[in-house]
């Protein structure tokens, strides 16, 4: 079964420091998605990205997150200058379509941002 | 506002049923998602209503009310295994997806 994969699963980083997530959405999906989690608090959208563009995102994706579809299959979310507040375990998830009957979201395993 | 209220947390016994209330109140509303969440790792998907009406898959079921602004998730014959945190969560106009904080839910044998 298709899955979405995420890269790596746990980054430790310093603040201040550039980091990138890596997600390999499922391949014939189209809408792409970052979400993040904080530690025992709800899921938070950041982004969704579709037609190699940012459809959507949201207050807490501010100046210092970026996307980025590099090629077909990657799908990027960079955080230019880390903030401890960053630390949560971050969620990349696609769909097929989002306005149509195949609107499910599968979640990638998620990346476990750690920063000190 | 954007809100999704759940209850934090449920106790319920293994092979009973049990019924996870949540209240929305979101701009626009284009569906209402239940994905369950085992501890660490990511959501996956359980249901989806944009209807009024149960939709019913398996042990599980949903129910939407828009005029109430009203959902459940009502899980039969309860194994172990679904011990988790189940997220409520609904599609605003944006068809962004607003989360409710989970309702954790225990099952004891």
């Amino acid at each position: 079964e298709p899955e979405v994969t995420q890269t790596p699963s746990h980054q430790v980083t310093q603040m201040g420091q550039e980091v990138i997530l890596r997600c390999v959405p499922i391949s014939n999906h189209l809408y792409f998605y970052w979400y993040r989690q904080i530690l025992g608090q709800k899921v938070e959208f950041l982004v969704s990205f579709y037609n190699n563009e940012i459809s959507e995102k949201s207050e807490i994706f501010d100046d210092q997150f970026s996307v980025e579809r590099p090629d077909g299959s990657n799908f990027t979310l960079k955080i230019r200058s880390t903030k401890l507040e960053d630390s949560a375990m971050y969620f990349c998830a696609s769909s097929e379509e989002v306005r149509e009957i195949s609107y499910e979201q599968y979640f990638g395993p998620g990346t476990r941002l750690t920063v000190t | 506002g954007q809100n999704i209220d759940q209850p934090t947390e449920m106790t319920a016994t293994e092979g009973a049923i049990v019924q996870i209330n949540c209240t929305y109140q979101t701009s626009g509303f284009n569906g209402l998602f239940w994905y369950q969440q085992h501890a660490g790792e990511a959501p996956t998907f359980l249901s989806y209503n944009v209807l009024d009406g149960l939709e019913e898959k398996g042990r599980f079921s949903s129910f939407l009310s828009r005029s109430k602004g009203y959902s459940y998730l009502l899980l039969k014959e309860l194994q172990m295994k679904d011990s988790a945190s189940y997220l409520c969560a609904s599609m605003d106009s944006n068809y962004q997806l607003i989360w409710g904080a989970g309702t954790k839910l225990i099952i004891k044998p």
